[in-house]
């Protein structure tokens, strides 16, 4: 069965601070790893997809890469700003064709 | 702009009433999904369709029901038998098998009082 595992579950920082988020899976044979970002209160919203065949993506600030023989994504973010500060889910598809999310990340950045 | 609709934001219910989530989108979207959201916890998989007159139970179906007669729409009830319904809830659609990544609604929070 498929776990879906973040850590840490918050983190706070300064701003301007560049930023790793852990995301780690156990099962390696996946379709697709998406992360999403949500503010208190509101739906869930798509930063980055890789496909299994991909390493990484890339959007403005954020980098995510993808290592499936090791079951770990990590979500980068750069130069990080207040905005910035919400909760930081990712999910993976696998055999059930049905996502499975991580618990989450909650980020604070301090100004 | 193409995307989901979830209607009420906010939603009261009381004790033994059924009540009914909307869940409504035109990205021509074959799968839509029902996820329940606890604080502290992750998502959590109502139930699922792939495909019109068709769905699954997910992870935790119990007390909820679901209708899938139209590909645009999804809509969730919370029966009274769901005995800790309040909660937030997502519902979500993508192409089949989810390969193109979701896109979520801005979901629904449900009250019992």
């Amino acid at each position: 069965k498929q776990e879906v595992t973040q850590i840490p579950a918050a983190l706070s920082v300064p701003e301007g601070e560049n930023l790793v988020l852990n995301c780690s899976f156990t099962d390696s044979a996946i379709y697709n790893l998406q992360w999403f970002r949500q503010d208190p209160g509101k739906g869930l919203t798509s930063l980055l997809l890789i496909q299994s065949s991909q390493r990484e993506q890339t959007s403005g600030r954020l980098n995510a890469s993808l290592d499936k023989s090791s079951g770990r994504s990590t979500l980068y973010i750069a130069a990080s700003q207040p905005g910035d500060s919400a909760t930081y889910l990712c999910a993976v598809v696998s055999g059930t064709y049905k996502y499975i999310f991580g618990t989450g990340t909650r980020l604070k950045v301090l100004a | 702009d193409g995307g989901i609709t979830q209607s009420p934001k906010y939603l009261f219910r009381k004790e033994g009433q059924n009540v009914t989530l909307s869940c409504e989108q035109n990205l021509n979207h074959d799968a839509m999904y029902w996820y329940r959201q606890d604080p502290g916890q992750g998502l959590r998989l109502i139930y699922y369709s792939q495909i019109v007159n068709d769905f699954q139970k997910g992870d935790i179906a119990e007390g909820y029901s679901v209708s899938r007669e139209k590909k645009e729409s999804f809509p969730l009830t919370v029966t009274s038998a769901q005995k800790n319904p309040t909660a937030f809830y997502l519902c979500a659609s993508s192409v089949p098998g989810g390969f193109y990544g979701y896109t979520f609604g801005s979901g629904t929070r449900l009250t019992v009082v």
